[in-house]
C-alpha cells in the first residue's frame, strides 16, 4: 500500500513571495504518478500539477513547479509570485501507473493549509 | 477541464432518514467514478469505486448496505446514504474520470445529520 505525508499542516506566506509545500511517499513501485491538488474555500478540487515518475525533468505550470526526487521518495511544490487567489487547502496525492486508467485511484496526503496574506 | 456537478451542495436530515446525492459528468463521459468522504480538516478517504453497469466496489471498512452507490450511466452517479446518523455526517465529494489519467472532481456536498 502507498502512504503519502504532508508534514506541514499549516503554512502562510506575504503575497509575492515564494512558498514550498513538502510531500513525501512510500511506495513500492516503480511507475506512478504524483499530483497536486488544491482545494479552494469553494471546496472543489482543482488539479494544480502532475508528474510522471518516469520523467526525470520536473513538471512546471505558470507560476507552480515541482521538486521531484524519487529515489528520496519526494514530491515539493513550489509557488512562486504568491498571489490571494493561491490561498487554499493543497493536497499531494499518488496513483499507481497508467496501466489502472480507468480506474484511476488516488492517495492523498493530509493536506497543508496555505494562507497567503496581503 | 471537464466538469464534474455535485447535487445537492448541501444536506440535511433527520437521522433514521436516507439521503441521495448525485454525481453528473456534465462534458464528457466518465467510465469510472469515484466517491470520497472528507472529515473536517482531513483528507480525502476514498470509499468506493464504481464503473458504469456494474457494481460498486467499495473500500475496506466502508458499509456497503449503507452507502448504496448506483452508476446507472456514463454521467450520472449516485450515493445513497441509507438510515443516516450523525456520525455520518461528513463533506462527500465525487470524482470522474474518462480513463485518461487525470480526475475531475465535484463541488463537494456536506452532509448534516440531526
Amino acid at each position: 500500500a502507498q502512504t503519502v505525508t504532508q508534514s506541514q499542516p499549516e503554512m502562510s506566506v506575504q503575497e509575492a513571495e515564494t512558498v514550498t509545500l513538502s510531500c513525501t511517499y512510500d511506495t513500492s513501485e516503480n511507475n506512478y504518478y504524483l499530483f497536486w491538488y488544491k482545494q479552494p474555500p469553494s471546496r472543489q478540487m482543482i488539479l494544480v500539477i502532475r508528474q510522471e515518475a518516469y520523467k526525470q525533468q520536473n513538471a512546471t505550470e505558470n507560476r507552480f513547479s515541482v521538486n521531484f526526487q524519487k529515489a528520496a521518495k519526494s514530491f515539493s511544490l513550489k509557488i512562486s509570485d504568491s498571489q490571494l487567489g493561491d490561498t487554499a487547502m493543497y493536497f499531494c496525492a499518488f496513483m499507481k501507473s497508467e496501466e489502472d486508467f480507468g480506474n484511476e485511484k488516488l492517495t492523498f496526503g493530509t493536506g497543508t493549509r496555505l494562507t497567503i496574506i496581503p | 477541464g471537464a466538469v464534474v456537478s455535485q447535487h445537492p451542495s448541501w444536506v440535511i436530515c433527520k437521522s433514521g432518514t436516507s439521503v441521495k446525492i448525485e454525481c453528473r459528468s456534465l462534458d464528457f463521459q466518465a467510465t469510472t467514478m469515484f466517491w470520497y468522504r472528507q472529515f473536517p480538516k482531513q483528507s480525502l478517504m476514498l470509499m468506493a469505486t464504481s464503473n458504469e453497469g456494474s457494481k460498486a466496489t467499495y473500500e475496506q471498512g466502508v458499509e456497503k448496505d449503507k452507502f448504496l452507490i448506483n452508476h446507472a450511466s456514463l454521467t450520472l452517479s449516485t450515493l445513497t446514504v441509507t438510515s443516516a446518523h450523525p456520525e455520518d455526517s461528513s463533506f462527500y465529494i465525487c470524482s470522474g474520470t474518462r480513463g485518461t489519467g487525470e480526475l475531475f472532481f465535484g463541488e463537494g456536498s456536506r452532509l448534516t445529520v440531526l
